[in-house]
């Protein structure tokens, strides 16, 4: 069975702060990675899609990175701000069909 | 450009009831996933449409049940509902089956089932 970790599962910082958010996966032959955000009631908002392909992926703030050989990602945010307040998914794309989400972390960005 | 489009937003029902969920996919996009997310869990694959044709499933019973219309929009049915029902559900869609490409998400439909 195909698990994906998240940890930490909660994580509350100062604004300005630079994170690292952890997902492990034991799916060894993954597609693909993707990290959602996931505001509280809502849906969930694509961030970065890692193909297998590549090592990492960057957009503004946010960097993505995929470490297939060790079952690894990590999202690395730059300089937080009270706004990037959210619940960050990571989902291993297993096979072309489906996503294996983990459970997430919680991060709240106080001022 | 309209993004995956859900509904109703939200609904309530009673165990027993039957409940239909409707998605429509992003512009462009043919294939729709459907997933559950229970309070403080990550997202379950409930199954995916293609070509109008239910392609795969993850673990759920067969109280769930799908359809895919011609011009691409889904619908999740819910039979004999249970307590343990009660969830958000997600729709999903992707631009081609088999592409492992960026999958974008609906803002949900929350079920409470009392």
């Amino acid at each position: 069975k195909q698990e994906v970790t998240q940890i930490p599962a909660a994580l509350s910082v100062p604004e300005g702060e630079n994170l690292v958010l952890n997902c492990s996966f034991t799916d060894s032959a993954i597609y693909n990675l993707q990290w959602f955000r996931q505001d509280p009631g809502k849906g969930l908002t694509s961030l970065l899609l890692i193909q297998s392909s590549q090592r990492e992926q960057t957009s503004g703030r946010l960097n993505a990175s995929l470490d297939k050989s060790s079952g690894r990602s990590t999202l690395y945010i730059a300089a937080s701000q009270p706004g990037d307040s959210a619940t960050y998914l990571c989902a291993d794309h297993h096979n072309t069909d489906k996503l294996i989400f983990g459970t997430g972390t919680r991060l709240q960005v106080f001022p | 450009d309209a993004g995956v489009t859900q509904s109703p937003t939200h609904l309530i029902k009673t165990r027993g009831q039957q409940v239909t969920l409707r998605c429509s996919p992003k512009s462009g996009h043919d294939t729709v996933s459907w997933y559950q997310q229970a309070l403080g869990q990550g997202p379950q694959f409930i199954f995916q449409y293609y070509e109008e044709e239910e392609r795969q499933r993850g673990n759920f019973p067969d109280r769930f049940s799908g359809h895919q219309y011609p011009n691409y929009s889904s619908e999740l049915n819910v039979n004999a509902l249970l307590l343990g029902d009660s969830a958000l559900y997600l729709c999903a869609s992707s631009p081609k089956r088999g592409s492992a490409g960026e999958l974008f998400f609906g803002e949900g439909s929350r079920l409470t089932v009392l």
